[in-house]
């Protein structure tokens, strides 16, 4: 049973430019949440996903940020014109249902020049 | 709002010895879930271990076991016969789970060092 998956593993955008983020939840799960990691600090939480919904996205900045995760395909974390304090790392986590441990992927490392 | 609190930003320990790690958090809740995850230089986020809040008995895995006192709320980490692949960033999270909030809340971490 393959694990959450993350691609890519490390990207590096210029300042202004769109970056997309996807992840893949381990099979039989169909809640998924994106946390971030600045620089020696702990993840925060940004946005919980279920299938075609957004069920809280309280951690989500108001402005260039967008999640979503399709009937088909992967979950999508969307920065559009990023800026240099966005460089952090996106960690992607996925549970079968709520309540239950959440299984985190190895994260995308983002890298505004 | 929840917080949780680790108050040892780094610890080390002696090979083979055993390491406490401390953890402490604020909810007024009385039905939530506790969690350690570790970090090591991969970044790869690994669960350690998992405590539900209404269980009594602390849980353990192999030399991992925690010491959940629930009036106190404090959630400590005990590393039994500790080895090079403890190394890692600790940290200690809190999940409360109703009404659509699945949010886990971190602490800010404890880097253990293991001394060969």
């Amino acid at each position: 049973n393959a694990g959450v998956m993350q691609n890519p593993r490390h990207l590096v955008r210029r300042r202004g430019q769109e970056a997309r983020l996807r992840c893949s939840p381990m099979k039989g799960h169909s809640h998924v949440y994106w946390y971030r990691q600045l620089p020696e600090e702990g993840l925060k939480f940004m946005v919980y996903l279920q299938k075609e919904n957004i069920i809280d996205e309280s951690g989500m900045p108001k402005e260039r940020f967008s999640a979503e995760f399709p009937k088909e395909g992967p979950s999508i974390l969307r920065i559009q014109q990023v800026v240099r304090g966005d460089s952090a790392a996106y960690f992607c986590a996925s549970s079968p249902n709520m309540g239950e441990t959440q299984y985190f992927g190895p994260g995308t490392r983002l890298l505004v020049l | 709002a929840q917080t949780v609190t680790q108050s040892q930003p780094e610890m080390s320990v002696q090979e083979a010895e055993t390491v406490t790690l401390s953890c402490t958090y604020d909810t007024s809740e009385s039905d939530y879930y506790l969690f350690w995850y570790k970090q090591p230089p991969s970044r790869q986020m690994i669960l350690v271990i998992r405590q539900e809040a209404y269980k009594q008995q602390n849980a353990t895995e192999n030399r991992f076991s925690v010491n959940f006192q629930k009036a106190a709320k404090s959630f400590s980490l005990k590393i039994s016969d500790s080895q090079l692949g403890d190394a890692a960033m600790y940290f200690c999270a809190y999940l409360i789970s109703n009404f659509g909030n699945e949010k886990l809340t971190f602490g800010t971490g404890t880097r253990l060092t293991i001394i060969p």
